[in-house]
């Protein structure tokens, strides 16, 4: 079944480290994106990628980075620099217009 | 991108219709409106999306009046599975441009 896979579900890290989300999709969209939601929140869009090699900054991209050499991969790295990295972190995707958009599961990230 | 008003909460009884009103007042003539469904630790799920009158679907409804700057999903015959957080959303056509996420309506299902 196609559809988007993030990975890992849950992840500790230290404060101070890098870290970086994974985000796969075998759906051939070509549009990828990643959000991030706080406890009780809307999801806030972090960085967008409409094709490969090109990506765009969202609302809330600083301390955050992206990559996008495939077009089946979005991974997003929380740097050092993200002053409160513990959140749930969406990665979706959108195809043709009848079909909104695709998400997946989330990553709970959790800095201590 | 235009902007979207709904309600924080509502709460319903098993068996009703719920239906959960949002506006967007700026919306322009390019942009549809889509409806996304959250439960707890995961995703928002696709509903239903339209441009303009009436969109059903085998879940849900989407009722848009002449002038757009208002929509309402209507749940028929809601049971406590449907208790989520329900977002409504301004999205525009021919673009892979961003979305943008209000805090959305909270709905409790009562048995």
């Amino acid at each position: 079944d196609g559809g988007i896979t993030q990975s890992p579900k849950y992840l500790f890290r230290k404060e101070g480290q890098n870290v970086t989300l994974s985000c796969e999709q075998n759906l051939n969209h070509d549009a990828m994106y990643w959000y991030r939601q706080d406890p009780g929140q809307g999801l806030r869009l972090i960085y967008y990628s409409q094709i490969v090699n090109d990506f765009q900054k969202g609302d809330i991209a600083e301390g955050y980075s992206v990559s996008r050499e495939k077009k089946e991969s979005f991974p997003l790295t929380v740097t050092s620099a993200q002053k409160n990295p513990t959140a749930f972190y969406l990665c979706a995707s959108k195809g043709g217009e009848a079909y909104g958009y695709t998400f997946g599961s989330g990553t709970r990230l959790t800095v201590v | 991108l235009a902007k979207t008003t709904q309600p924080i909460s509502m709460d319903s009884y098993e068996g009703q219709e719920v239906n959960i009103t949002c506006s967007h007042n700026n919306i322009a003539t390019n942009d549809y409106i889509t409806w996304y469904q959250q439960f707890p630790s995961q995703g928002p799920r696709f509903i239903i999306q339209g441009y303009k009158t009436k969109v059903t679907n085998e879940v849900a409804s989407l009722f848009i009046p002449a002038d757009r700057k208002s929509s309402t999903l209507s749940l028929p015959r809601v049971s406590l599975s449907d208790t989520a957080v329900y977002y409504c959303l301004v999205a525009r056509y021919s673009s892979a441009s961003k979305i943008i996420f209000g805090s959305g309506t909270r709905l409790s299902i009562r048995p």
